[in-house]
């Protein structure tokens, strides 16, 4: 059973423009999240976290947020560049060593 | 460092051989991970290991796989006999208690005919 889901499989933005990739999660236990980003023919690498005490955090032009309320979680990337091009992948944990994961969202940002 | 470092890159067997896959993690990382991405179930976590110990195998689909770390640089996933089932690509992560997010491997994309 997928503890974190991932619905959106693809999502293709503008050069420029925002984009949001979006996580739910179905264990209220989760209280540490985690955006990591994959290129093809290599692993994934983490992006950017967040502790269930906050509900935003942001780094750079990568901002994520947290609603526990509805067990739901979002990456933004503002702006979007070529670069940015990958697969995404959330993550959460409810302490311990164990990360479940998403199946990932595939990004194209078109130049 | 030079990061997690996994073996071979890439392995292309017939359906019933043995299938050995190697993974050394970062120097004084004492937690180890093997995950297999999938389509449809994205990154799927086989086994854990706690300073060389399994914790959770749950994950391991059948008897036909299984895992050893021998010591804190160096673990190997085994499956026998493979399938074309288990094509996949294999991802090993180690990190430092774990809490805090892990790091990975470039992985092994496995086909099996």
């Amino acid at each position: 059973d997928q503890q974190v889901k991932q619905n959106s499989p693809s999502l293709s933005v503008q050069e420029g423009r925002i984009s949001i990739l979006n996580c739910d999660y179905t264990n209220s236990m989760f209280d540490y999240f985690l955006w990591y980003k994959k290129y093809p023919a290599e692993g994934p690498t983490f992006l950017i976290s967040i502790s269930s005490i906050k509900d935003k955090n942001e780094d750079g032009r990568f901002t994520v947020f947290l609603n526990k309320s509805a067990k739901h979680l979002s990456l933004h990337i503002v702006p979007s560049q070529p670069g940015d091009s990958a697969v995404y992948f959330c993550a959460a944990s409810a302490g311990g060593n164990q990360f479940y994961f998403g199946t990932g969202t595939s990004l194209t940002v078109i130049p | 460092d030079a990061g997690v470092i996994q073996s071979p890159r890439h392995e292309v067997t017939e359906m019933g051989q043995e299938v050995t896959l190697r993974c050394k993690p970062i120097s004084g990382h004492n937690s180890l991970f093997w995950y297999r991405q999938t389509m449809m179930r994205g990154l799927e976590l086989l086994i854990y290991f706690n300073n060389n110990v399994p914790i959770d195998d749950s994950g391991m689909p059948e008897d036909r796989f299984s895992a050893k770390m021998p010591n804190a640089s160096f673990s190997t996933l085994k499956i026998q006999p493979s399938e074309p089932r288990d094509s996949a690509v294999y991802f090993c992560a180690s990190s430092y208690q774990g809490r805090y997010g892990y790091t990975f491997g470039s992985g092994t994309r496995l086909t099996v005919v």
